[in-house]
This record gives C-alpha cells, sequence and structure tokens, in this order.
C-alpha cells in the first residue's frame, strides 16, 4: 500500500521569502514522487518528478524538492515566494510496480503582498 | 502542442438531462483519464483509458459512462446525475500508463447538477 501526508493544509508566506510545502510518504515499492499545481478554477500542472535519479530535483517556476529515503520525505520549496505561486499544491506518489497514483489532501499556499 | 482541451467549461444540468464532457488532446499520448475534484479535495480517479481501451474503473456509478472514439478523443457521457455529482471534471493524458505520474490535464469541466 502507498500513502502521502501533505504536514500542512494551509500555509501562508509574505512575498520574498522562502516557500517550503511538506510531503511525507509511504510505499511499498521504490516510489515515484511528484509535484502538482493547481491554481484557483484551472486544471493541475506538473512541477516537479523525482524518479529514482537525482535526489535533489528541480521543477518549473523556480521550485525544487529533496527525496530523503530515511525521512520518508519529498518536501517541496522555492528560495522567494511570488505572488503568482498563491495556489494549491498536491504531493503525489506511485509505485512504479503497480502504477497506481495516489494524491495527498493538498496544500494551499497564501502568498502576502 | 501540449495541451489538453475540455468542453464545456461550464455545465447545469437538471436531474434528468442527458450531456457529455468532451477531452481532446493531440501530444500522441495513449492513456487518458478522467478525474472527479470536488472542493478543497484532490482529485479522484474515475476511469482510465489505455491504448483505447478501457483499463480502470475506480467502481463509478453507471449514471457516467465513458467513451473513446479514437486515441486523441475521450467523452463522459451523463445521465440521470444526482446534485452530489456536482464537482470539477478533470480529463488527463500521460504518454502511456507506465508514464501515469507524469499527466497533462485540461482546465476542466464545472459540472452543476440541479
Amino acid at each position: 500500500a502507498q500513502s502521502v501526508t501533505q504536514l500542512d493544509s494551509h500555509v501562508s508566506v509574505s512575498e520574498g521569502t522562502p516557500v517550503l510545502l511538506r510531503c511525507n510518504y509511504s510505499s511499498s515499492y521504490s516510489p515515484s514522487l511528484f509535484w502538482y499545481v493547481q491554481h484557483p478554477n484551472k486544471g493541475l500542472q506538473l512541477l516537479l518528478k523525482y524518479t529514482s535519479a537525482a535526489t535533489l530535483v528541480k521543477g518549473i517556476n523556480g521550485f525544487e524538492a529533496e527525496f530523503k529515503k530515511s525521512e520518508t520525505s519529498f518536501h517541496l520549496t522555492k528560495p522567494s515566494a511570488h505572488m503568482s505561486d498563491a495556489a494549491e499544491y498536491f504531493c503525489v506518489v506511485t509505485d512504479t510496480g503497480r502504477r497506481a497514483l495516489t494524491f495527498g489532501s493538498g496544500t494551499r499556499l497564501q502568498v502576502q503582498p | 502542442d501540449t495541451e489538453v482541451t475540455q468542453t464545456p467549461k461550464h455545465l447545469v444540468m437538471g436531474m434528468t438531462n442527458k450531456k457529455s464532457l468532451k477531452c481532446e488532446q493531440h501530444m500522441g499520448h495513449r492513456a487518458m483519464y478522467w478525474y472527479k475534484q470536488k472542493a478543497k479535495k484532490p482529485p479522484e480517479l474515475m476511469f482510465v483509458y489505455s491504448y483505447e481501451k478501457l483499463s480502470i474503473n475506480e467502481s463509478v456509478p453507471s449514471r457516467f459512462s465513458p467513451e473513446c472514439p479514437n486515441s486523441s478523443l475521450l467523452n463522459l457521457h451523463l445521465h440521470a446525475l444526482q446534485p452530489e455529482d456536482s464537482a470539477l471534471y478533470l480529463c488527463a493524458s500521460s504518454q502511456d500508463r507506465l508514464a501515469a505520474g507524469e499527466l497533462f490535464f485540461g482546465e476542466g469541466s464545472r459540472l452543476t447538477v440541479l
């Protein structure tokens, strides 16, 4: 079985300050991990993916995430938040064996001017 | 072209109506998906098509009927829906089912059932 826990349902930061969105996972197999972003009234967009290559993964719009197997974590970070980053973020895990996708419950990022 | 196009963007229907949601992609992807998303919740998988054949039905009620006429098109036929079926319906595609985590989503069709 696999599961994803997004530790914060809501994160608020000021523009220009760092962003940290936390994700922990459990998986019976070697996992692939993804972060998706969803802006209001829009579909989801893939930000970045980890598929057992480099543990530090860079994505679009300045986001990156680090896969830490010992901590079963895949936290999303960005050095400096922009107003346009305000959105819902989903951490997703898939077992390469089963190819079943499990979404986390989501973290709403609010960026204050 | 890296887009998944969904129509209509908004749909209001009564419980006795029959309507359809449409999805189109021209990326040559061979897996296509329907997800349902309620407000402030993650998407929930409904159906998966792989090479135009239904490969996953997540125990979805028969009032939802998917169809994949060809490799670029995916439809969701709606009949006798309930108010609790009101949601954002998202279509997605991936290169194939092995790439199921790398999904390209449309903007969704927001359905309201009266």
